[in-house]
């Protein structure tokens, strides 16, 4: 079966310092991963997404991630994180098959302080 | 515009009533998904519907039923709600081939 581990669940950074928030995941073949973001009373938007080449991929709003398959790992990072960059961030792994469905992990809080 | 569109945004209801959550895409996507993310924000797949046919089910209460009319909907209808159903529940919709999911604003469900 597959799962995600957020291992931070509230994370508090300066406005200006640099980010990563981490992700493990588990999965019997090469996952999908994607990072999604959820700012307070919204909706879930999509940063960015592996599926296959690059272990690194750059995302909207200055996010990249990389995937890196010895430690199951696909870290979130931003160098210089901005005051509405303050939402939950969710890491999901997808199977393939006939469903593709979502595993979300359990979110990491990001406040931005001034 | 073109989206995952959800209705209704909000819905207070009592525990025991039965009420629905309607899901509409103007994507053309083929398969549509529920999820239900808790109070602790926790976001876990419901249903999945592939072209009106119903693909996942995942151990959800038979209380919940979804219909899909047609490709672009997928409505959920939840029977004798109990006070364990409050949470947000979000729409998605997919098109074959692809992996990437676009979601709808979500509908946050309280039941008093």
């Amino acid at each position: 079966a597959q799962s995600v581990t957020q291992p931070d669940i509230h994370i508090t950074v300066s406005e200006g310092a640099s980010l990563e928030l981490r992700c493990n995941y588990s999965y019997g073949a090469t996952p999908y991963l994607f990072w999604y973001v959820q700012s307070p009373g919204q909706g879930l938007q999509l940063l960015l997404k592996y599926f296959s080449g690059d272990t690194l991929v750059q995302g909207i709003k200055g996010f990249e991630a990389e995937f890196k398959r010895s430690q199951s790992s696909f870290n979130l990072r931003k160098p210089s994180v901005h005051w509405s960059d303050a939402a939950e961030y969710f890491c999901a792994v997808q199977g393939g098959g006939s469903n593709y469905k979502l595993t979300f992990g359990k979110g990491t809080l990001l406040t931005v302080n001034p | 515009d073109t989206a995952v569109s959800q209705t209704p945004k909000y819905l207070v209801t009592q525990m025991g009533n039965d009420k629905s959550i309607k899901c509409e895409q103007n994507l053309g996507h083929d398969t549509m998904y529920w999820y239900k993310q808790d109070s602790k924000k926790f976001l876990k797949i419901m249903f999945s519907y592939n072209n009106k046919e119903l693909i996942i089910n995942e151990t959800v209460p038979n209380r919940f039923s979804p219909k899909s009319p047609d490709k672009a909907h997928l409505n959920l209808h939840i029977n004798s709600l109990e006070l364990g159903d409050s949470a947000v529940y979000f729409c998605a919709s997919r098109i074959q081939g692809h992996n990437e999911q676009f979601f709808g604003p979500g509908t946050r469900l309280t039941v008093l």
